[in-house]
C-alpha cells in the first residue's frame, strides 16, 4: 500500500496568516492526490482535487500543488472558518490512502 | 445538489454483523462508483472498497476480505455496507462517499457511528 505522511501534525497560526501543509507518498502517484478539510463532528470535505484543481465553492486562498511524491496545501489569509484538520489522499491505485492529517489551531 | 444520507449510529456486540446504508440524491446513482470508508482515532482514515451502482461489481481493501459486503438497491438509489465478525477494533464513524472524476471522493454522507462492546 502507498503510505502517506503529512507534516507538521498540529500547526498554530492566526487569522490573517498564511500556512502550507505537507504530503508525501511513499510512491510516486503523479497527480493523483486530493486534499480534504474536516470539521468537528463533519465528513470530509473535498478541497483540491489532482492535486491542484480546486473544486467549485471553495475559496481561492485555498491553492494545491506538487506531482509524485511531494505535495502541498497552501492556505493564504487565514479565516476563523478554516481552523479544521486537513487531509490528503492518493487516488493512483487501489487501496486509497490518507494521510494522518494535519489540525490547524489558533 | 448531491446528497448522500446514511442510516443512524448502531451498537453492536463482538462477533455481530452491522449493515449501514447510503442513500443517494441529486445525481445519476448509476453512473458514480461509491466507496466505503471509515474514520477512528487509532486507524485514521481507512478505505475499504467501492461498488459500481450500475454493475453490482465491488472492490474491497486486503484488511476487509471475507468480511465485507457491499450491495446496491438501483430502484430506491441505495448501497448497503455489509460488515461481518465485528470487533472492538471495528469501532468507527463509516463513511460513504461518490467516486469523483479526479480518483477522489468528492461528496460523502454524514457519517453512520458504529460501536462495538465485549
Amino acid at each position: 500500500d502507498i503510505q502517506m505522511t503529512q507534516s507538521p501534525p498540529y500547526v498554530s497560526a492566526s487569522v490573517g496568516d498564511t500556512v502550507t501543509i505537507a504530503c508525501r507518498a511513499s510512491q510516486g502517484i503523479s497527480k493523483w492526490l486530493a486534499w480534504f478539510q474536516q470539521r468537528p463532528g463533519r465528513a470530509p470535505k473535498i478541497l483540491i482535487s489532482a492535486a491542484s484543481i480546486l473544486q467549485s465553492g471553495v475559496p481561492s486562498r485555498f491553492s494545491g500543488s506538487g506531482s509524485g511524491t511531494e505535495f502541498t496545501l497552501t492556505i493564504s489569509s487565514l479565516q476563523p472558518e478554516d481552523f479544521a484538520t486537513y487531509f490528503c489522499q492518493q487516488g493512483d491505485r487501489f487501496p486509497f490512502t490518507f494521510g494522518q492529517g494535519t489540525r490547524l489551531e489558533i | 445538489q448531491v446528497q448522500l444520507e446514511q442510516s443512524g449510529d448502531e451498537v453492536k456486540k463482538t462477533g455481530d454483523s452491522v449493515k449501514v446504508s447510503c442513500k443517494a440524491s441529486g445525481y445519476a446513482f448509476s453512473v458514480y462508483y461509491l466507496h466505503w470508508v471509515r474514520q477512528s482515532p487509532r486507524n485514521g482514515l481507512q478505505w475499504m472498497g467501492w461498488i459500481n451502482p450500475n454493475t453490482g461489481d465491488t472492490k474491497f481493501a486486503q484488511n476487509f476480505q471475507g468480511r465485507v459486503t457491499m450491495t446496491r438497491d438501483v430502484s430506491v438509489k441505495t448501497a448497503y455496507l455489509d460488515l461481518s465478525r465485528l470487533t472492538l477494533d471495528d469501532t468507527a464513524i463509516y463513511y460513504c462517499a461518490r467516486a469523483g472524476d479526479w480518483n477522489d471522493l468528492d461528496s460523502w454522507g454524514q457519517g453512520t457511528l458504529v460501536t462495538v462492546s465485549s
